[in-house]
């Protein structure tokens, strides 16, 4: 009954390599994000996305793209792979129409290194 | 113990001490503020979270305290244990996304 999963937890890809990471979230939300984590821990946003809008950070790659079959799957894809790609990504989701609580809940993660 | 925002990213205290770790954070708008915690190889998990009409706000052994004058943000762990050493982020909603701290590394020793 795990909330938010992602697959693979570890991947390990050459440089240049076209990948992806899958999410899933089983809690119902309504918007879902994409995190990636360096090896000084520092979280940064990547992507929110609900089915109304896709908001991008401006300093991410374009080599990053998120797709959404639907509304419980956020995947990310990743072209053309670098070096500085490697880091722990995090999916979230959450529902913004949850009055009460603003609160995302986080995947597990996945450890991509890029060699 | 004590932590200094995000230019001291670890804190080390004794099992059974209460822990601080303090937050700054730079959105004078920002009206709701989370704390989390990531163990080793593990997500961010939730432990409590505030809104801005409050300054405090209580948990299990968790403490939350907000100064908005200053824009600073607290943690407040009582009777600190091994299960309790882990990375804690502070994170701000901005506009509906949440924007999170540098990260402060506790390690309770036995």
């Amino acid at each position: 009954d795990t909330a938010v999963s992602q697959t693979p937890k570890y991947l390990v890809t050459q440089m240049g390599n076209d990948k992806s990471i899958k999410c899933e979230q089983n809690l119902g939300h309504d918007t879902m994000y994409w995190y990636k984590q360096d090896s000084k821990k520092f979280l940064k946003i990547m992507f929110s996305y609900n089915n109304k809008e896709l908001i991008i950070n401006e300093t991410v790659p374009n080599r990053f793209s998120p797709k959404s079959p639907d509304k419980a799957h956020l995947n990310l894809h990743i072209n053309s792979l670098e070096l500085g790609d490697s880091a722990v990504y995090f999916c979230a989701s959450r529902n913004v129409r949850d009055y009460f609580t603003d609160t995302q809940y986080f995947g597990p993660g996945t450890r991509l290194t890029v060699l | 113990g004590e932590s200094v925002g995000l230019h001291l990213p670890t804190l080390s205290v004794q099992e059974g001490d209460n822990s601080i770790i303090n937050c700054a954070y730079s959105n004078s708008a920002s009206d709701y503020f989370i704390w989390y915690k990531q163990e080793s190889g593990k997500g961010p998990q939730f432990i409590i979270d505030i809104r801005s009409n409050m300054d405090k706000r209580q948990g299990q052994r968790v403490t939350v305290l907000l100064n908005k004058t200053v824009k600073h943000l607290s943690l407040q762990i009582a009777a600190t244990q091994p299960g309790d050493s882990a990375v804690y982020f502070c994170a701000e909603n901005r506009g509906g996304d949440m924007r999170f701290g540098a990260g402060t590394r506790l390690t309770v020793k036995p």
